[in-house]
């Protein structure tokens, strides 16, 4: 089975309005992390946002928000008030365990913010 | 944060060569991570770095096809060997920023095997 699931190989969003970007998991661990990461054209991975199994509320960073529901096993990204610069794909990864396990990405999606 | 340099940036290469491909961290890092982005693809791990022991490979990763040496907690490097069209990607170093952190990556080797 899959680890990360990411169903939407790609999606538009006007210039200044949210979007999700959805993510689904599998893991057995209690403990586990979430992280969503940024590739823009020119490659470079760019971490964006950390959602931890044990952390209560939803993490922020920015116009970065992790919509975290645990009994669905789901992790979706909300980028708010989108912008021209967040065309770029989106990868949704997961580390099961404590520390310093290996992290999996799902297969991404591709964002294109129109003006 | 950590901040990864990785070379070559890019590289062409004929089939049956081998390249090594070098990882610079400038910090000490516990951590490091090789991995694999096929062209439209996502990023596959090839084997964690370990530092003063062997790499840890993953299921369809052998050394002998991508030995890893970590010789301390700031580099690491990873060869491609006896190249096919097929390794053509692009290939990812990161470390780990701490206990449970995430992970930093460098820019990136982006090969092309003919």
């Amino acid at each position: 089975a899959q680890k990360i699931t990411q169903t939407q190989p790609g999606m538009f969003v006007q210039e200044k309005e949210a979007v999700t970007l959805d993510c689904t998991y599998d893991t057995s661990d209690q403990s586990y992390g979430l992280f969503w990461y940024k590739q823009p054209s020119s490659g470079e991975m760019i971490f964006l946002i950390y959602q931890g199994s044990y952390d209560e509320q939803n993490a922020t960073e920015g116009r970065y928000s992790l919509n975290f529901q645990k009994a669905r096993k789901s992790a979706n990204l909300v980028i708010s008030a989108s912008q021209l610069g967040d065309s770029a794909m989106y990868f949704c990864a997961m580390r099961e365990g404590e520390g310093y396990q290996k992290v999996t990405f799902g297969i991404g999606t591709k964002l294109q913010v129109i003006p | 944060s950590a901040v990864i340099s990785q070379k070559p940036s890019r590289d062409i290469c004929q089939r049956g060569t081998s390249l090594t491909i070098q990882c610079q961290v400038d910090s000490q890092v516990t951590m490091m991570f090789w991995y694999r982005q096929q062209p439209g693809q996502s990023l596959t791990l090839i084997a964690t770095a370990n530092q003063g022991s062997e790499a840890t490979y993953e299921s369809g990763f052998v050394i002998d096809k991508f030995p890893i040496s970590r010789p301390n907690l700031t580099f690491s490097t990873l060869t491609v060997s006896n190249m096919s069209p097929e390794d053509s990607s692009i290939y990812l170093c990161s470390a780990q920023s701490g206990y449970g952190g995430e992970l930093f990556f460098g820019e990136g080797s982006r090969l092309t095997v003919l």
